[in-house]
This record gives structure tokens, C-alpha cells and sequence, in this order.
């Protein structure tokens, strides 16, 4: 079972930022926080990962809580092409075979 | 970055018949591969692991006998949908592990199998 949940969907307009929100209060202390996302028909694309500390990457930045019961992943200037179901997934990097257990995600639309 | 194939993209076979999907980490060696399975408007359900020269670790509910898995280089796995049935049309994705990044999946672009 996904540890997961996020609303089910949202939009925002073209430019503006996007903040996707996420929320996994049973995250443990060795479970990192992870986003896919998923273009209609496509494979899964990696977005970004992060322990405790906010990352930043050329697509995304990843804000974590300092309890890490929450997350946002904010697309900061999104476009049309960023319309898609993302993901928002917890789990240990210890061990290469470490799952990845998929929830429902949430459907951002963006539009025009 | 790191590049998954998967052959073919899509497939439509007779009831009854067999089906084997490719999948190929091009640019680097994957020990591991996992196989995902995607029916309309639901999430990705993972079905195995695929790992290089050993036995796939199916997952609860999965029929290993349906849903051969082979792994038998380190840059490719198959999936063999055995007898297939209507309901096995999916759409079915893999993925690699990246060993150089923290064990990052990555992603084939998806093999969509019909079945009539």
C-alpha cells in the first residue's frame, strides 16, 4: 500500500508555479521522498528525491517539512508539456531492491 | 542520463497465444529490472523483480507460470505473457536500477498488448 496521499488533482495556469502537495506522516527515519511523473501513455519520468533538506534540480524543487510528515514539489514556471499525473512515493535507498509502490497521484492540469 | 527501451510499444495478439516484451537499459548495466503493469485510469502495480542471473521475486497475486521473466544479461529482460487472455491487455512498463545514482529507476516508455 502506497504510504501516500495527495489530492487527487489540481490545475494552475501556464507560467505560474505549480505546488503539489503530498503528505506521508508514517515516513520513516530511513524513507526518502520521492516524485515520478507520468505523461499520458509514457513511462514514469523521475523528477526528484530528497531526504530532510529542500532540493532543487533543473525541472523541480522539493520542499520537505521539518517533521517530514509533508512535501511539496513546486514546478516553478509550468508549461502545457507538464501536464501529467505525478507521483509522490516513499522508500528506503538502502539495497538495490528497493520498490517503488505507486498511490493514485495527482492529475495536474495546465492550462493555456 | 540513463536510457530504458522496451520492445515493442504496442502489441495486439490472439487469445491463447504467447507474447514476450523486450526491455533494455542502453547506456548502462542493470542488475535489477522491475516489471509494472497498468490497467486504464489506475495506478502502475508492480508484478516482479527481475534480477540478473537468478529467479524473478514475484509479487503477492502474480502468476509467476503466466508471467515468465527472464534476465539473462545485465542490460535486458523479458516478460512473457503466457496463454494470454482479453483481460491481460495493459499496458506493461519496466524499469532499471541506475546503480551510479543512489539506485534511481528508470523507466521504459511502455508496451501497450491487446488481446482479442
Amino acid at each position: 500500500d502506497a504510504k501516500t496521499t495527495q489530492p487527487p488533482s489540481m490545475d494552475c495556469a501556464e507560467g505560474r508555479a505549480a505546488n503539489l502537495p503530498c503528505n506521508h506522516s508514517t515516513i520513516s527515519g530511513n524513507e526518502y521522498v520521492y516524485w515520478y511523473r507520468q505523461i499520458h501513455s509514457q513511462g514514469p519520468q523521475y523528477i526528484i528525491h530528497g531526504l530532510k533538506n529542500n532540493e532543487t534540480n533543473e525541472m523541480a524543487s522539493l520542499i520537505i517539512t521539518e517533521d517530514r510528515k509533508s512535501s511539496t514539489l513546486i514546478l516553478p514556471h509550468a508549461t502545457l508539456r507538464d501536464t501529467a499525473v505525478y507521483y509522490c512515493i516513499v522508500r528506503p535507498n538502502t539495497g538495490a531492491n528497493s520498490k517503488l509502490t505507486f498511490g493514485k497521484g495527482i492529475t495536474l492540469s495546465v492550462r493555456p | 542520463g540513463a536510457v530504458v527501451s522496451q520492445h515493442p510499444s504496442r502489441v495486439i495478439c490472439k487469445s491463447g497465444t504467447s507474447v514476450k516484451i523486450e526491455c533494455r537499459s542502453l547506456d548502462f548495466q542493470a542488475t535489477t529490472m522491475f516489471w509494472y503493469r497498468q490497467f486504464p485510469k489506475q495506478s502502475l502495480m508492480l508484478m516482479a523483480t527481475s534480477n540478473e542471473g537468478s529467479k524473478a521475486t514475484y509479487e503477492q497475486g502474480v502468476e509467476k507460470d503466466k508471467f515468465l521473466i527472464n534476465h539473462a544479461s545485465l542490460t535486458l529482460s523479458t516478460l512473457t505473457v503466457t496463454s494470454a487472455h482479453p483481460e491481460d491487455s495493459s499496458f506493461y512498463i519496466c524499469s532499471a536500477l541506475y546503480p551510479l545514482k543512489s539506485y534511481e529507476q528508470y523507466f521504459g516508455p511502455g508496451t501497450r498488448l491487446t488481446v482479442t
